[in-house]
């Protein structure tokens, strides 16, 4: 089974520019979420979809946004971006219920300057 | 709310040395605790897990984790420490009925030296 896929690997963009991300997960999974990676505050939780509905959201700012289409495949949407959104985004899959663990995609790394 | 602490910011063992990587956690009703690995520009690897039963519960690549309720406690464990365990290592934590969200600890530096 391919594992995680996220696109694009990298990614430079400017403040106040908006950008979006996508995140392909295993096969069968319908559960996605995504995490922020900052060598300050470590792993933070954005949000998780399950079946094209949010069903959990973190403390983050309304420019952050996401998606997931019936395919499963996922999206997530920063606009306005600023420097501080510089980091690691990871995606992740499981297939369901509470004991499963999460797979993660290899992230993408955004740089904002 | 959930929270998980890994108290080290680093661990550096010589290989062939046991090798742990500590872990505590604070929640309110029976956590589901995971442990994860980190290699450089990758996502995170999952190594194992304590859901209900047995308290040591043993994963991938050699690796075991003992949970203990009365320390709050989800250490993990290597019996013979390799180079290629170097790497950063994360627990996490959730609560069932806790909207399903996994909390990370800061993760550890485990750095194994030949």
């Amino acid at each position: 089974k391919a594992g995680v896929t996220q696109t694009p690997r990298y990614l430079i963009k400017t403040r106040g520019q908006q950008v979006t991300l996508s995140c392909s997960p295993i096969s069968g999974h319908r559960s996605v979420s995504w995490y922020q990676q900052t060598p300050g505050q470590g792993l933070q939780f954005l949000f998780e979809y399950f079946s094209e509905t949010q069903r959990n959201k973190g403390n983050f700012p309304g420019r952050f946004s996401g998606r997931q289409f019936s395919n499963s495949r996922s999206e997530m949407n920063v606009s306005t971006l600023e420097l501080g959104d510089s980091a690691l985004y990871l995606c992740a899959s499981k297939a369901g219920g509470e004991v499963s663990p999460l797979h993660f995609g290899n992230g993408t790394r955004l740089t904002v300057t | 709310a959930q929270s998980v602490a890994q108290p080290e910011d680093q661990v550096n063992v010589a290989e062939g040395n046991p090798l742990t990587v500590k872990c505590t956690y604070s929640v309110s009703g029976n956590p589901y605790l995971f442990w994860y690995v980190q290699y450089p520009n990758r996502g995170l690897q999952f190594l194992l897990k304590y859901i209900t039963g047995d308290n040591l519960v043993k994963g991938s690549y050699g690796f075991e984790a003992e949970f203990n309720k009365s320390q709050t406690s989800f250490h993990l464990k290597k019996p013979s420490a390799l180079v290629s365990d170097s790497a950063l290592y994360f627990c996490a934590v959730r609560v069932p009925a806790n909207d399903y969200k996994l909390s990370f600890g800061a993760g550890t530096t485990v750095t194994v030296r030949a």
